[in-house]
């Protein structure tokens, strides 16, 4: 068990509204991943952490933002929401050794957007 | 740009059958990772295969990594009900940064 937490663990909200999901892991591991899953596309990254404000974009990264002002803490946050973003997201963290580490994932937040 | 590809998509088979689950890389394998998922559930990690040749093993899961290192395997001996659900390979993209690709996955489906 990594210890990681997301929340909330299902969202339901309107296009055009801002949407936040929080990540949140107790072992201060340096690299955290945002992932969305849909059907047919398996899980691909949107965006990615390696330190406190260290972040950089994933092969999914449009119309999401990221923040990681505390080592425990990795933000998703959907400017404006669209029917598009609907998804399964996860957020993971790897051990501290680079390069060839696995990831260990979170329960996932449901996100639908009507 | 890397790409895994799994096989197959899905799978039914009666309890207590063997099956096997591929996945081919379109580039040399640094790392690969099987996962499992449940309906509704996160990912739990199964085992990682670096080296060519590689086979590691947990209950009745074996894994294994060819020599040229762009083909993967997972097969299950004796299926269970308990071994029901998604299974996704994911593979290090290189880099310092641990970022994965992901297979579109493989749903098991175990019959009693």
């Amino acid at each position: 068990d990594a210890g990681i937490t997301q929340s909330p663990r299902h969202k339901v909200t309107e296009t055009g509204t801002p949407v936040t999901l929080r990540c949140h892991q107790t072992e201060n591991h340096r690299y955290m991943y945002w992932y969305r899953q849909d059907p047919g596309h398996g899980l691909r990254l949107i965006h990615y952490s390696y330190g406190v404000k260290d972040t950089d974009k994933g092969e999914v990264s449009d119309g999401y933002s990221v923040s990681r002002s505390k080592t425990e803490d990795f933000l998703l946050t959907l400017e404006s929401a669209t029917s598009s973003q609907t998804s399964v997201y996860f957020c993971a963290i790897s051990l501290d050794r680079v390069e060839i580490s696995e990831q260990f994932f979170g329960p996932g937040t449901r996100l639908t957007v009507l | 740009s890397q790409e895994l590809e799994q096989s197959p998509q899905s799978l039914i088979v009666q309890e207590g059958k063997n099956l096997t689950i591929n996945c081919t890389s379109s580039k040399t394998l640094y790392g690969l990772y099987w996962y499992k998922q449940k309906y509704g559930e996160g990912l739990i990690f199964l085992m990682m295969l670096q080296k060519g040749g590689e086979e590691k093993s947990h209950e009745k899961i074996t894994a294994k990594l060819d020599e040229k290192k762009q083909q993967s395997s997972l097969h299950i001996t004796a299926s269970q009900p308990s071994h029901a659900g998604i299974y996704l390979c994911g593979a290090n993209t290189g880099g310092a940064t641990n970022k994965l690709i992901f297979g579109t996955g493989t749903l098991l489906a175990v019959q009693p």
